[in-house]
Protein backbone atom coordinates (compact mmCIF):
# COMPACT_ATOMS: atom_id res chain seq x y z
CA UNK A 1 0.00 0.00 0.00
CA UNK A 2 1.41 3.40 -1.25
CA UNK A 3 1.65 5.92 2.06
CA UNK A 4 2.90 9.57 1.96
CA UNK A 5 3.28 10.61 5.18
CA UNK A 6 4.21 14.96 5.39
CA UNK A 7 5.48 16.65 8.52
CA UNK A 8 7.27 19.75 9.15
CA UNK A 9 4.46 22.08 9.16
CA UNK A 10 3.94 24.73 12.00
CA UNK A 11 4.08 28.82 12.78
CA UNK A 12 6.08 30.52 10.95
CA UNK A 13 6.67 34.65 11.13
CA UNK A 14 6.72 36.46 7.46
CA UNK A 15 10.69 36.70 6.08
CA UNK A 16 11.34 32.99 7.75
CA UNK A 17 12.13 29.70 6.47
CA UNK A 18 10.88 25.85 7.04
CA UNK A 19 11.72 22.60 5.94
CA UNK A 20 8.46 20.23 5.16
CA UNK A 21 9.41 16.52 4.93
CA UNK A 22 7.42 13.71 3.12
CA UNK A 23 8.29 9.81 3.96
CA UNK A 24 7.73 7.51 1.21
CA UNK A 25 6.71 3.61 1.18
CA UNK A 26 4.78 1.22 -0.98
CA UNK A 27 6.39 2.29 -3.87
CA UNK A 28 10.11 2.13 -5.86
CA UNK A 29 10.65 6.41 -4.51
CA UNK A 30 13.81 6.49 -6.05
CA UNK A 31 12.31 5.48 -9.26
CA UNK A 32 9.52 8.36 -8.93
CA UNK A 33 8.81 11.76 -9.45
CA UNK A 34 7.14 13.67 -6.68
CA UNK A 35 5.45 16.90 -6.89
CA UNK A 36 4.10 18.87 -3.70
CA UNK A 37 0.27 20.70 -3.97
CA UNK A 38 -0.82 23.24 -1.57
CA UNK A 39 -4.19 24.56 -0.39
CA UNK A 40 -5.09 27.65 1.52
CA UNK A 41 -7.72 27.66 3.85
CA UNK A 42 -10.80 27.25 2.02
CA UNK A 43 -9.09 27.96 -1.17
CA UNK A 44 -8.46 25.91 -4.04
CA UNK A 45 -5.15 23.53 -5.07
CA UNK A 46 -2.50 25.02 -6.51
CA UNK A 47 0.48 23.13 -7.86
CA UNK A 48 3.82 24.24 -6.14
CA UNK A 49 6.46 22.04 -7.94
CA UNK A 50 8.17 18.89 -8.83
CA UNK A 51 11.46 16.95 -8.57
CA UNK A 52 11.90 14.36 -11.33
CA UNK A 53 14.23 10.84 -10.17
CA UNK A 54 17.70 11.31 -10.22
CA UNK A 55 17.84 8.60 -12.67
CA UNK A 56 15.73 10.90 -14.62
CA UNK A 57 18.15 13.90 -13.54
CA UNK A 58 16.68 14.80 -10.53
CA UNK A 59 15.86 18.31 -11.86
CA UNK A 60 12.92 20.30 -10.92
CA UNK A 61 10.57 22.74 -11.65
CA UNK A 62 8.00 25.50 -9.97
CA UNK A 63 5.06 27.29 -9.95
CA UNK A 64 5.82 30.92 -10.75
CA UNK A 65 4.44 32.24 -6.56
CA UNK A 66 7.40 30.06 -5.06
CA UNK A 67 10.06 30.39 -7.88
CA UNK A 68 13.72 31.30 -6.54
CA UNK A 69 12.07 31.13 -2.77
CA UNK A 70 10.99 27.54 -2.39
CA UNK A 71 13.33 24.45 -3.30
CA UNK A 72 12.48 20.71 -3.46
CA UNK A 73 14.82 18.03 -2.93
CA UNK A 74 14.95 14.23 -2.13
CA UNK A 75 17.04 11.51 -0.02
CA UNK A 76 16.09 8.58 -1.89
CA UNK A 77 18.41 6.35 0.98
CA UNK A 78 15.39 7.47 3.00
CA UNK A 79 12.71 7.45 0.98
CA UNK A 80 12.53 11.38 1.93
CA UNK A 81 11.22 14.11 0.24
CA UNK A 82 11.66 17.64 1.05
CA UNK A 83 10.30 21.32 0.30
CA UNK A 84 12.46 23.95 1.76
CA UNK A 85 10.68 27.38 1.93
CA UNK A 86 12.22 30.41 2.54
CA UNK A 87 10.84 34.36 2.17
CA UNK A 88 7.60 33.03 3.58
CA UNK A 89 4.70 35.31 2.88
CA UNK A 90 1.10 35.20 4.59
CA UNK A 91 -0.08 33.87 1.37
CA UNK A 92 1.57 31.11 1.58
CA UNK A 93 -0.19 29.59 4.27
CA UNK A 94 -1.52 26.52 3.11
CA UNK A 95 -2.48 22.74 3.80
CA UNK A 96 1.01 21.42 1.88
CA UNK A 97 0.66 17.92 0.04
CA UNK A 98 2.87 15.32 -0.84
CA UNK A 99 2.01 13.49 -3.98
CA UNK A 100 3.38 11.33 -7.00
CA UNK A 101 3.72 13.08 -10.14
CA UNK A 102 1.70 12.72 -13.09
CA UNK A 103 4.97 11.83 -14.94
CA UNK A 104 4.98 8.85 -12.32
CA UNK A 105 1.82 7.82 -12.44
CA UNK A 106 0.15 5.18 -14.98
CA UNK A 107 -2.81 7.47 -15.27
CA UNK A 108 -0.69 10.99 -15.59
CA UNK A 109 -2.43 12.68 -12.97
CA UNK A 110 -1.40 12.90 -9.34
CA UNK A 111 -2.83 9.66 -7.68
CA UNK A 112 -1.45 9.56 -4.41
CA UNK A 113 -1.57 11.91 -1.80
CA UNK A 114 -0.23 12.21 2.00
CA UNK A 115 -2.70 13.42 4.57
CA UNK A 116 -1.09 16.65 4.01
CA UNK A 117 1.11 19.60 7.10
CA UNK A 118 -0.28 22.83 7.22
CA UNK A 119 2.12 25.87 7.26
CA UNK A 120 0.69 29.38 9.07
CA UNK A 121 2.91 31.58 7.96
CA UNK A 122 1.86 34.98 10.45
CA UNK A 123 3.23 37.53 12.79
CA UNK B 1 -1.05 30.90 -14.91
CA UNK B 2 -4.05 31.32 -13.97
CA UNK B 3 -6.49 28.90 -12.61
CA UNK B 4 -9.02 26.80 -14.69
CA UNK B 5 -12.84 28.17 -14.09
CA UNK B 6 -15.03 26.49 -12.22
CA UNK B 7 -18.58 26.83 -11.16
CA UNK B 8 -18.61 27.67 -7.05
CA UNK B 9 -21.26 25.05 -6.65
CA UNK B 10 -23.58 22.64 -8.07
CA UNK B 11 -26.63 20.39 -6.96
CA UNK B 12 -29.07 17.84 -7.85
CA UNK B 13 -31.44 15.55 -6.44
CA UNK B 14 -30.31 11.55 -5.69
CA UNK B 15 -30.74 9.95 -9.20
CA UNK B 16 -30.50 13.02 -11.55
CA UNK B 17 -27.34 13.67 -13.56
CA UNK B 18 -24.81 16.90 -12.76
CA UNK B 19 -21.97 18.30 -15.10
CA UNK B 20 -19.18 20.09 -13.58
CA UNK B 21 -17.56 23.16 -16.11
CA UNK B 22 -13.61 23.43 -16.38
CA UNK B 23 -12.24 26.40 -18.38
CA UNK B 24 -9.21 27.29 -19.46
CA UNK B 25 -6.79 28.64 -22.22
CA UNK B 26 -5.41 27.49 -25.47
CA UNK B 27 -2.29 27.23 -23.33
CA UNK B 28 -3.40 24.37 -20.76
CA UNK B 29 -6.98 22.67 -21.26
CA UNK B 30 -7.23 23.44 -25.06
CA UNK B 31 -3.39 22.33 -25.96
CA UNK B 32 -3.18 18.82 -23.86
CA UNK B 33 -5.60 16.39 -23.11
CA UNK B 34 -4.40 15.98 -19.77
CA UNK B 35 -7.20 17.07 -17.60
CA UNK B 36 -7.89 15.04 -14.08
CA UNK B 37 -10.69 15.78 -11.83
CA UNK B 38 -10.32 14.93 -7.80
CA UNK B 39 -12.74 14.57 -5.47
CA UNK B 40 -12.05 16.11 -1.91
CA UNK B 41 -13.85 15.59 0.99
CA UNK B 42 -13.65 17.92 4.41
CA UNK B 43 -10.49 17.51 5.72
CA UNK B 44 -9.32 15.07 3.49
CA UNK B 45 -6.64 14.47 0.69
CA UNK B 46 -7.92 14.93 -2.84
CA UNK B 47 -8.64 11.82 -5.00
CA UNK B 48 -8.49 10.89 -8.22
CA UNK B 49 -11.60 10.03 -10.08
CA UNK B 50 -11.12 10.85 -14.17
CA UNK B 51 -7.58 11.29 -15.63
CA UNK B 52 -6.40 11.98 -19.42
CA UNK B 53 -10.36 14.00 -19.50
CA UNK B 54 -12.51 10.71 -20.14
CA UNK B 55 -10.77 7.73 -18.57
CA UNK B 56 -11.77 6.14 -15.00
CA UNK B 57 -9.13 4.70 -12.45
CA UNK B 58 -9.79 1.77 -11.18
CA UNK B 59 -12.42 1.27 -8.95
CA UNK B 60 -14.28 4.31 -9.88
CA UNK B 61 -17.80 3.93 -10.74
CA UNK B 62 -18.76 4.20 -14.38
CA UNK B 63 -21.41 6.66 -13.13
CA UNK B 64 -18.88 9.29 -13.87
CA UNK B 65 -17.74 10.60 -16.92
CA UNK B 66 -15.22 13.50 -18.39
CA UNK B 67 -14.89 15.18 -22.13
CA UNK B 68 -13.90 18.28 -23.53
CA UNK B 69 -14.32 20.77 -26.25
CA UNK B 70 -12.23 23.22 -26.76
CA UNK B 71 -10.64 25.10 -23.79
CA UNK B 72 -13.30 23.52 -21.37
CA UNK B 73 -13.59 20.39 -20.09
CA UNK B 74 -16.67 18.58 -18.13
CA UNK B 75 -16.82 15.72 -15.48
CA UNK B 76 -20.37 14.50 -15.54
CA UNK B 77 -22.47 12.47 -12.68
CA UNK B 78 -24.99 10.28 -13.66
CA UNK B 79 -27.33 8.66 -11.47
CA UNK B 80 -26.39 10.84 -8.30
CA UNK B 81 -25.66 9.52 -4.91
CA UNK B 82 -25.01 11.20 -1.57
CA UNK B 83 -21.76 9.63 -1.27
CA UNK B 84 -20.68 11.71 -4.50
CA UNK B 85 -20.90 15.07 -2.58
CA UNK B 86 -17.92 16.65 -1.97
CA UNK B 87 -15.30 19.45 -3.46
CA UNK B 88 -14.25 18.89 -7.16
CA UNK B 89 -11.24 19.84 -8.40
CA UNK B 90 -10.17 19.92 -12.32
CA UNK B 91 -6.39 19.84 -13.51
CA UNK B 92 -4.57 20.51 -16.67
CA UNK B 93 -0.86 20.13 -17.43
CA UNK B 94 -0.31 23.72 -18.52
CA UNK B 95 3.00 22.92 -20.48
CA UNK B 96 6.37 24.04 -19.71
CA UNK B 97 6.67 21.55 -16.67
CA UNK B 98 3.66 23.14 -15.04
CA UNK B 99 0.13 22.51 -13.69
CA UNK B 100 -2.90 24.32 -13.05
CA UNK B 101 -5.87 23.46 -11.02
CA UNK B 102 -9.55 24.93 -10.90
CA UNK B 103 -10.86 26.70 -8.27
CA UNK B 104 -13.02 23.90 -6.71
CA UNK B 105 -16.78 23.39 -7.42
CA UNK B 106 -19.00 22.37 -3.94
CA UNK B 107 -21.29 19.27 -5.35
CA UNK B 108 -24.58 19.24 -2.90
CA UNK B 109 -26.91 15.82 -2.84
CA UNK B 110 -29.90 17.74 -2.31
Amino acid sequence: EVQLVESGGGLVKPGGSLRLSCVASGFTFSNAWMSWVRQAPGKGLEWVGRIKSNVDGGTTDYAAPVKGRFSISRDDSENKLYLQMSSLKTEDTAVYYCTTDPDSSPYYAFDYWGQGTLVTVSS
Amino acid sequence: QSALTQPASVSGSPGQSITISCTGTSSDVGSYNLVSWYIQHSGKAPKLMMYEVYKRPSGVSNRFSGSKSGDSASLTISGLQAEDEGNYYCCSYAGRNTYVFGGGTKLTVL
